[in-house]
């Protein structure tokens, strides 16, 4: 069965440096997702991408993120200075279409930023 | 702006005893709902969703969950649980705008007792 892959599956850092997540969506979705879980509270929408644009992005989601679909296979989060509270777990998803097509969930990045 | 309540932050159960786990929502229309499942380093998995039609829905793993307007609620019920069905519960609302983005709920941690 298809799946979402993320790597690294944790990336430990320095507070000012940047880190790049990786995912690779399913193949034929078109839809893709970042999201984060901070330790013990919930799992919040960043931003979602289709036709290589931005789609919709949080507040959460400033100047210091970035995301791209370098190639025909990988989605990428950057972080350019990353913070303490930048801390947390980092899920990417993919959908075939909207509303209530279902995302699917890679099994995360956890990021530690020290 | 939509939103999601798991009152519940853990729930121990016995094997082969009964579970509900409860959603709240709120959203100024019909919304998406869905259900996630996360084992211990695993990503989200679908459970379920509700989107229109019949009220209760089937899901994967033996699992159900009655959408309720009138109470805007979305609970999961499982009538006889396994030690695998341990894990973090998470109920969802998606949006029917562009960004599709999916908006979470707190999560309800399932302990199974022997």
């Amino acid at each position: 069965e298809p799946e979402v892959t993320q790597t690294p599956s944790h990336q430990v850092t320095q507070m000012g440096q940047e880190v790049i997540l990786r995912c690779v969506p399913i193949s034929n979705h078109l839809y893709f997702y970042w999201y984060r879980q901070i330790l013990g509270q919930k799992v919040e929408f960043l931003v979602s991408f289709y036709n290589n644009e931005i789609s919709e992005k949080s507040e959460i989601f400033d100047d210091q993120f970035s995301v791209e679909r370098p190639d025909g296979s990988n989605f990428t989060l950057k972080i350019r200075s990353t913070k303490l509270e930048d801390s947390a777990m980092y899920f990417c998803a993919s959908s075939v279409g909207t509303g209530n097509h279902e995302q699917y969930f890679g099994p995360g990045t956890r990021l530690t930023v020290t | 702006a939509q939103s999601v309540t798991q009152p519940d932050i853990h729930i121990t159960v016995s094997e082969g005893a009964s579970l509900e786990l409860r959603c709240n929502y709120s959203y100024g229309a019909t919304p998406y709902l869905f259900w996630y499942v996360q084992s211990p380093g695993q990503g989200l998995q679908l459970l379920l969703k509700y989107f229109s039609g019949d009220t209760l829905v089937q899901g994967i793993k033996g699992f159900e969950a009655e959408f309720k307007r009138s109470q805007s609620s979305f609970n999961l019920r499982k009538p006889s649980v396994h030690w695998s069905d341990a894990a973090e519960y998470f109920c969802a609302v998606g949006a029917k705008a562009a960004g599709n983005k999916l908006t979470f709920g707190g999560g309800t941690r399932v302990l199974v007792k022997p």
